[in-house]
């Protein structure tokens, strides 16, 4: 069965520091993979998703992310973390039938900035 | 701003009563998503609709009903509501997969 895996439950970086988040996946196949933010009090918002093609992909705020198929990991990074960045990061893959309307999240990773 | 907008923000019920949360979105997204979110557990997918006039259910719909009413509202109803559905639900939209979330509904029953 596809799941998702978030090793980290909570991280925190000083500000100005890089950022790696990890996400582990299992799935049958290439799969979808996503990661969505959410601020304190607010809904999920789409950051980045993976589709095929190039390994390495560009969102939104200055984040990007790496897939590994060896390692079954999509990993999200940042350069700089600014203050703003203090939120919860979930990794998401899709669930039965390969249907990304269907997707599984991860149980997230708290993000503090350190001032 | 466009969006998805839900409401109630918050709700108190008592155990048996029932209640509709409704959502909004004027994104013109044809898949609309219900998802409860618990500590330490992510997002469950309740049900969604990938379409006007058609929906499924998804991880956890035991308990209760949908309605998709047009391209743009998507309800969400409890008929009898119980303790173990004290939540906060969030609504969705997008094309393909979620992209868009309202900001929730904090949902207590006692």
């Amino acid at each position: 069965a596809q799941s998702v895996t978030q090793p980290d439950i909570h991280i925190t970086v000083s500000e100005g520091a890089s950022l790696e988040l990890r996400c582990n996946y299992s799935y049958g196949a290439t799969p979808y993979l996503f990661w969505y933010v959410q601020s304190p009090g607010q809904g999920l918002q789409l950051l980045l998703k993976y589709f095929s093609g190039d390994t390495l992909v560009q969102g939104i705020k200055g984040f990007e992310a790496e897939f590994k198929r060896s390692q079954s990991s999509f990993t999200l990074r940042k350069p700089s973390v600014h203050w703003s960045d203090a939120a919860e990061y979930f990794c998401a893959v899709p669930g039965a039938y390969s249907s990304a309307s269907k997707i599984i999240f991860g149980s997230g990773t708290r993000l503090s900035i350190r001032p | 701003n466009a969006g998805v907008t839900q409401t109630p923000k918050f709700q108190v019920l008592k155990t048996g009563q029932s209640m509709t949360l409704q959502c909004a979105q004027d994104m013109n997204h044809n898949s609309m998503y219900w998802y409860r979110q618990d500590p330490g557990m992510g997002l469950r997918l309740i049900y969604y609709s990938a379409s006007e006039g058609t929906t499924d259910k998804g991880e956890v719909p035991n308990g209760y009903n949908v309605s998709r009413l047009n391209k743009r509202e998507f309800s969400l109803r409890l008929e009898s509501a119980a303790p173990s559905q004290t939540s906060v639900y969030f609504c969705a939209s997008g094309v393909g997969q979620p992209q868009h979330f309202g900001d929730g509904t904090r949902l207590s029953i006692l």
